[in-house]
């Protein structure tokens, strides 16, 4: 089974500052990796995907991840970050079903970034 | 824009009462997706549906159930609500093909009493 481990579920870091969101995921096939984000009272969306190709992706709002295969991490990271950027932010990795017939994803606990001024 | 609605933000219900809550997305995607969300856990799957009328078990389908019997409509059904239900519910819909690439709808907190 595939599993998900956000290592920080608080984290604190002051308007303008760098940060990194750490993810770390179990598999023992092929994966795609996620980071979604949830800002307060709305759904999920999605910041970026790696799916294959260059090991560095970016996505939405400056936000860039790195697929690192032999540590199998996906860390987010942006180096200047905004109060808007206050939100939780979830890892995630495509697995496929029991069945066999389809890829679901699997959610890390996520990870509560709260930037402050 | 990929809208997805859920029928209610706030509910509470009691113990006992058989809860439905609604989904509806409106651009016209093949999959549709429950999660329940929880402090310290995460998003877990609880059904999803790649067809009208077709469903697979997720992770915890354990006292639910759903029904699609609409493309843009997916209902999660609570038979008879228990308080370890209370939770955050969000639905979301994608294309067929990009399971991956999931949209989300605002979520509806659930309260069992």
């Amino acid at each position: 089974a595939q599993s998900v481990t956000q290592l920080d579920s608080q984290v604190p870091v002051f308007e303008e500052a760098p940060v990194e969101l750490r993810c770390n995921y179990s598999s023992s096939v092929s994966v795609y990796l996620f980071w979604y984000v949830q800002y307060p009272n709305q759904g999920l969306q999605l910041l970026l995907k790696y799916l294959s190709g260059s090991t560095l992706v970016k996505g939405i709002n400056g936000f860039e991840a790195e697929f690192n295969k032999s540590q199998t991490s996906f860390h987010l990271r942006k180096p200047s970050v905004h109060i808007s950027d206050t939100a939780e932010y979830f890892c995630a990795v495509s697995v496929f079903l029991s069945s066999g017939s389809a890829r679901q994803l699997t959610f890390g606990s996520g990870t509560q970034l709260t930037v402050l001024p | 824009d990929v809208k997805v609605t859920q029928s209610s933000r706030y509910l509470v219900k009691r113990t006992g009462e058989k809860v439905f809550l609604e989904c509806v997305q409106d651009m016209d995607h093949e999959n549709m997706f429950w999660y329940r969300q929880d402090p310290g856990l995460g998003l877990r799957l609880i059904y999803f549906s790649y067809d009208v009328k077709m469903k697979e078990k997720g992770d915890i389908p354990e006292g639910y159930s759903v029904s699609r019997e609409k493309k843009e409509r997916f209902s999660l059904i609570l038979e008879s609500a228990s308080t370890n239900q209370t939770s955050m519910y969000l639905c979301a819909s994608s294309i067929s093909g990009l399971l991956y690439e999931q949209y989300f709808g605002p979520g509806t907190r659930l309260t069992v009493t």
